[in-house]
């Protein structure tokens, strides 16, 4: 079946833009978690959704970033007011529910210029 | 929280030897251990994954090997091939209900023909 989905792949963006970005989950997995990962590093937990709510959004580095999944599939990852730090690669991964593997996506490279 | 380190940060091998990849981890309370790999650009792909109640699990060529008491567990990878050269990242999770993997910093794995 088909996997953990995302788009776009690659986004350059300005500094001080806004950004949105997209994560379609394995159709009936119920949990989707957001990470970033730097070159070079392992990914670094964002955010994770159970169902349509964020069940812990503790990675979440500041207030320029919210996530979104009104009906519990689709999530949008949306950055306010770009900065060059937030350069990195976005993935999303869902989970059939809690406590299960976790599968992720290919990412989104964004970049800030 | 949780803190995963992962050593060595680059392994290299002639292929058809073994590769062994170290992790150990801080929170007691972790009780799930995933394995991805992650070949350049592309997404990570969990390849194997341990839960506290047992200390061994293998699959084909991969084995991993967990020991909750000293808090470290081990990626196995026997007759390597040259496809086995990717970069491997553990994790760890804590108790269920915290959905949150923490990642290792990632070991580049090169098979040597």
């Amino acid at each position: 079946g088909a996997g953990v989905s995302q788009t776009p792949s690659n986004k350059v963006t300005e500094k001080g833009k806004y950004v949105e970005l997209r994560c379609d989950p394995i159709s009936g997995h119920t949990a989707l978690y957001w990470y970033r990962q730097s070159l070079g590093q392992g990914p670094e937990f964002l955010i994770y959704f159970q169902g349509t709510g964020a069940a812990d959004d503790s990675g979440l580095p500041n207030d320029r970033f919210f996530a979104v999944r009104p009906e519990g599939s689709v999530s949008t990852l949306k950055i306010q007011r770009t900065e060059r730090g937030d350069s990195a690669v976005y993935l999303c991964a869902s989970s059939l529910d809690r406590g299960a593997e976790q599968y992720f996506g290919p990412g989104t490279r964004l970049t800030v210029t | 929280g949780e803190n995963v380190e992962q050593h060595p940060s680059t392994l290299s091998v002639q292929e058809g030897d073994s590769a062994v990849i170290k992790c150990t981890y801080s929170d007691s309370a972790s009780n799930y251990f995933p394995w991805y790999k992650q070949e350049l650009g592309k997404r990570p792909q969990l390849i194997i994954d341990i839960r506290s109640n047992v200390g061994e699990k293998k699959d084909q060529r991969i084995a991993v090997t967990l020991n909750k008491t000293a808090k470290h567990f081990s990626l196995h990878i026997t007759e390597t091939q040259p496809e086995d050269s990717a970069v491997y990242f553990c994790a760890a999770r804590p108790n269920f209900g915290n959905e949150k993997l923490t990642f290792g910093t990632g070991t580049r794995l090169t098979i040597i023909p």
